[in-house]
């Protein structure tokens, strides 16, 4: 029961490609984010989502761009891919709500990019 | 922002010993401690977490202890069993809008028979 679906498992890109990667939950939940995994630096955020349309920057926003057209789908873009974005790519969902609630998260993509 | 400092990055004990690993965060808002365990090639799951009005939280062999005064918080494992080996992420959520989580750099644990 696969409630966090990133598109791609595995992708290799060239640089200067633009680069989408699409993540889709079926949870209603209000936000939505994206991270990236690197050995010895943990998940950090590159984009989040709070509501349809809306779109904040994370830590690390360079070189990224997201969108959010329906609430089910946010969608994360590299402009023009470079070696430096070679990384794991793990989308997350949650509910709104206080107290915080934790995530779900999707499976992942690595992308390799050459 | 918040800050999450973990420790340590690896971690290797042998079968049915304890495991403890340590966090600690920057922001005094934050009230919401989850942990999550990632497996070799599989997705971040969260195995338990701590609101800021308690101070311990017990679910089996794992428990996470609270200590808002000095801003840190643990996660402890008894009787660590080989499928306990694992990556394990400790995160808090600082302040802000969508409740977005401040994660640590991740301790790797390996439980050896």
């Amino acid at each position: 029961d696969v409630k966090v679906t990133q598109s791609s498992r595995y992708l290799v890109k060239r640089t200067g490609e633009k680069v989408f990667l699409e993540c889709v939950q079926d949870m209603d939940h209000e936000n939505m984010f994206w991270y990236r995994q690197d050995p010895g630096l943990g998940l950090r955020l590159i984009y989040f989502s709070y509501d349809v349309k809306m779109k904040e920057k994370g830590d690390i926003p360079e070189g990224y761009s997201v969108s959010r057209e329906k609430k089910e789908r946010f969608s994360l873009i590299l402009e023009s891919a470079s070696t430096n974005q070679t990384s794991m790519y793990l989308c997350a969902s949650s509910p709104i709500g206080f107290p915080n609630y934790g995530y779900t998260f999707g499976s992942g993509t690595r992308l390799t990019v050459v | 922002g918040e800050n999450v400092e973990q420790h340590p990055s690896t971690l290797s004990v042998q079968e049915g010993d304890s495991a403890v690993i340590k966090c600690t965060y920057s922001d005094s808002a934050s009230n919401y401690f989850p942990w999550y365990k990632q497996e070799l090639g599989k997705r971040p799951q969260l195995i338990i977490d701590i609101r800021s009005n308690v101070g311990e939280k017990k679910d089996q062999r794992i428990a996470v202890t609270l200590n808002k005064t000095a801003k840190h918080f643990s996660l402890h494992i008894t009787e660590t069993q080989p499928e306990d080996s694992a990556v394990y992420f400790c995160a808090a959520p600082g302040t802000g809008t969508a409740s977005k989580l401040t994660f640590g750099t991740g301790t790797r644990l390996q439980v050896t028979l």
